[in-house]
């Protein structure tokens, strides 16, 4: 089984301070971790992923996410938030095993808010 | 390439009438799928393909129908709508790589009344 628990319905922040949204996922296996964002009236977009590797993924936009095994955790990052920022977050896992599912597993999104 | 496109982007359906929803992706993406978004309930799935030919439920296929004749269209099928099925519908595709991001189209906005 796995899951994904994004516990902040809203995060605010002001234009300029760092941002972090939170992620905590649950696998069976090793994960396979993922960000997406969804501006209004959009589809989903993929931001970065996690396979292995450096526990620091780098992804579009300026953002970042750090993988940490022992906490099950995949936050998202960025050191300076703009006022685009402004949108809903997505934390997805899959897991990574031979035979895992085919379906990821998403949150029920982080909304974002940047304030100017 | 277009991605995955989705048609209509809007449409307002009467309780009992049935309509297509239409996804094609240029990708050649093995895997699709079928979500649901509702305010604050994320994203549910409600029916997927690994391939041509191939198709299985997710969490909340009832009320709907899919097919998969081709490897670049994935429609979703609604029959006798329902006012529970007022939604955001999104389709999205990958490639077969278990660790490839999902590609998401623009969504279909559905209102039953």
């Amino acid at each position: 089984a796995q899951s994904v628990a994004q516990p902040e319905d809203q995060v605010n922040v002001a234009e300029g301070n760092p941002l972090t949204v939170k992620c905590t996922y649950s696998v069976s296996g090793n994960p396979y971790l993922f960000w997406y964002v969804q501006y209004p009236n959009r589809g989903l977009q993929f931001l970065l992923k996690y396979i292995t590797g450096d526990n620091l993924v780098k992804g579009s936009y300026g953002f970042e996410a750090e993988f940490n095994k022992s906490q099950t955790s995949f936050h998202l990052k960025k050191p300076s938030a703009l006022v685009s920022d402004s949108a809903l977050y997505f934390c997805a896992v899959r897991d990574a095993r031979a035979g895992g599912s085919y379906i990821p597993t998403f949150g029920r999104g982080t909304s974002l808010i940047v304030h100017p | 390439n277009a991605g995955v496109t989705q048609t209509p982007k809007f449409r307002i359906l009467k309780i009992g009438q049935s309509m297509t929803l239409q996804c094609a992706q240029d990708m050649n993406h093995n895997y699709m799928y079928w979500y649901r978004q509702d305010p604050g309930m994320g994203l549910k799935l409600i029916y997927y393909s690994v391939g041509a030919g191939i198709t299985d439920k997710g969490e909340v296929p009832n009320g709907y129908n899919v097919s998969r004749s081709t490897t670049e269209d994935f429609p979703l099928r609604l029959e006798l709508a329902a006012p529970s099925q007022t939604s955001v519908y999104f389709c999205a595709s990958r490639r077969q790589e278990n660790n490839s991001p999902l590609h998401f189209g623009n969504g279909t906005r559905l209102t039953v009344t």
